[in-house]
C-alpha cells in the first residue's frame, strides 16, 4: 500500500513562474515529510523537509507547505529556474525511521 | 566525506545469475535503506536496517532477493537468481537518526 502519493507524473512550467508540486498521504502517524530532488543517473538530493507539528517551511526559493487537515503537502519553487528540471520525490519518514516515497513528479521549466 | 558508495554502478547479466549490490554508507550514520527506482513505481523501499539490524523487509519483492548488513560499514543486496524483471536502478542510502537521507548514485541492473 502506497501510503505517499504524487498523482502528476509530471509538470511543466515557464522559468521565472512557481512550480507547485504536490502529495498526498494516507496515515498521519509520522513525523517528518521531505522532498527530494532527482536529476537523470544521480541518486536523489535532499531538498526539504517540514515537520508534522508545522504547516510551513521555507528555504530559499522552496517553501513546503503540510495541510494535515487535507492529508496534504505541496511544494513551491518560485521563481521556477531550468537548473530546476528533475524528478521530484515526496517521502514521509515515521518514529522507526522508515523513509518510504512517492512515484515522482517529473519537472520541466522552460527557458 | 566520500558519500554512500555503491559498486558497481553498471551491472549487465545473463538470466538466472546471481548479482550481488554493495553499499558503504557514510560514517557515523545508523540507519541503511535499499530503494529500486521503476518508471512503474517509482522509489520502491526494499528493506532497511537501523544498528546493522534488519528493521523491515516487507519491500522485497520475493524469496530470491536478501540483504545482508554485516558491519555498520557495509550492506549487500543480492538477487538469485536474477531475472529480466529485476532490471532497475537500485539505490542505496544512510541517515543518521531523526535526519535527512543521502543516497549513492546507484547501481543500474539490467538482466537480459
Amino acid at each position: 500500500d502506497q501510503q505517499v502519493k504524487q498523482n502528476s507524473p509530471s509538470l511543466s512550467v515557464q522559468e521565472g513562474r512557481i512550480s507547485i508540486l504536490n502529495c498526498d498521504y494516507t496515515n498521519s502517524m509520522f513525523d517528518y515529510f521531505l522532498w527530494y530532488k532527482k536529476y537523470p543517473a544521480e541518486g536523489p538530493t535532499f531538498l526539504i523537509s517540514i515537520s508534522s507539528i508545522k504547516d510551513k517551511n521555507e528555504d530559499g526559493r522552496f517553501t513546503v507547505f503540510l495541510n494535515k487537515s487535507a492529508k496534504h503537502l505541496s511544494l513551491h519553487i518560485v521563481p521556477s529556474q531550468p537548473g530546476d528540471s528533475a524528478v521530484y520525490f515526496c517521502g514521509r519518514q515515521g518514529g522507526s525511521e522508515k523513509l518510504v516515497f512517492g512515484k515522482g513528479t517529473k519537472l520541466t521549466v522552460n527557458p | 566525506d566520500a558519500g554512500v558508495i555503491q559498486s558497481p554502478r553498471h551491472e549487465v547479466t545473463e538470466m538466472g545469475q546471481e548479482v550481488t549490490l554493495r553499499c558503504k554508507p557514510i560514517s557515523g550514520h545508523n540507519s541503511l535503506f535499499w530503494y529500486r527506482q521503476t518508471m512503474m513505481r517509482g522509489l520502491e523501499l526494499l528493506i532497511y536496517f537501523n544498528n546493522n539490524v534488519p528493521i523491515d523487509d516487507s519491500g522485497m519483492p520475493e524469496d530470491r532477493f536478501s540483504a545482508k548488513m554485516p558491519n555498520a560499514s557495509f550492506s549487500t543486496l543480492k538477487i538469485q537468481p536474477s531475472e529480466p524483471r529485476d532490471s532497475a536502478v537500485y539505490f542505496c542510502a544512510s541517515s543518521r537518526e531523526r535526519a535527512e537521507a543521502f543516497f549513492g548514485q546507484g547501481t543500474r541492473l539490467t538482466v537480459v
